[in-house]
């Protein structure tokens, strides 16, 4: 089966400063990697997802960058504002239609004042 | 209300209890999925279900049982738990796309505690 490693566990960056939070996925088969963000007892929410026939998605200050030869993807939020404090989680599909997601373990991510 | 919604937000059970953990989706979606979120662990699959079918089983224990009666609701019923069980129980829902993953959109939780 997928399985997803997610690096830093724990991430802190100056406000205004960019953060950079990596997953690397080990099926080749996998297509779809989205990222979510996870507030503090909210749920977890979808924040930009990239396929495999695409290189580089961005979203305003979001940024995800794919290399599907190395099998990893990269969320890069620039202009870090205390509102992105939070923990974010990658995944990955097959691709199979109803995929479930396979989850990495999340990175904390917190924006200093 | 829209979006999808689960019931209820909290639970306390024993270990002899039977409870059912409720989801519901206002998306139109086709698909609908059940994840495990503990502390310290990655939001673990537990169960797909895609046009009212169960189409994966993540190796849950039986005491999970999954019930799929229509494309708009989900339920997990639940018996027998272990105090590990105790968790974040996350629904989530997408629209299905053969050959495409597609975005998943996820529910409010039910923290479950089993004492």
């Amino acid at each position: 089966g997928e399985n997803v490693e997610q690096h830093p566990s724990t991430l802190s960056v100056q406000e205004g400063d960019s953060a950079v939070i990596k997953c690397t996925y080990s099926d080749s088969a996998s297509n779809y990697f989205p990222w979510y963000k996870q507030e503090l007892g909210k749920r977890p929410q979808l924040i930009i997802d990239i396929r495999s026939n695409v290189g580089e998605k961005k979203d305003q200050r979001i940024a995800v960058t794919l290399n599907k030869t190395a099998k990893h993807f990269s969320l890069h939020i620039t202009e870090t504002q205390p509102e992105d404090s939070a923990v974010y989680f990658c995944a990955a599909s097959g691709g199979g239609g109803a995929d479930g997601l396979t989850f990495g373990k999340g990175t904390h991510l917190i924006i200093q004042p | 209300e829209t979006g999808v919604t689960q019931t209820p937000r909290h639970l306390v059970m024993g270990m002899t209890n039977k409870k059912s953990l409720k989801c519901e989706q206002h998306l139109g979606h086709n698909a609908m999925y059940w994840y495990k979120q503990s502390a310290k662990k990655p939001l673990e699959l537990m169960f797909v279900y895609s046009l009212e079918e169960r189409v994966e089983n993540n190796s849950v224990p039986s005491r999970f049982s999954p019930e799929c009666p229509n494309s708009s609701h989900l339920f997990l019923h639940l018996h027998t738990l272990q105090p590990e069980d105790s968790a974040l129980y996350l629904c989530a829902s997408s629209q299905e796309s053969a050959g495409l993953g597609r975005a998943q959109y996820f529910g409010p939780g039910t923290r479950l505690t089993v004492l």
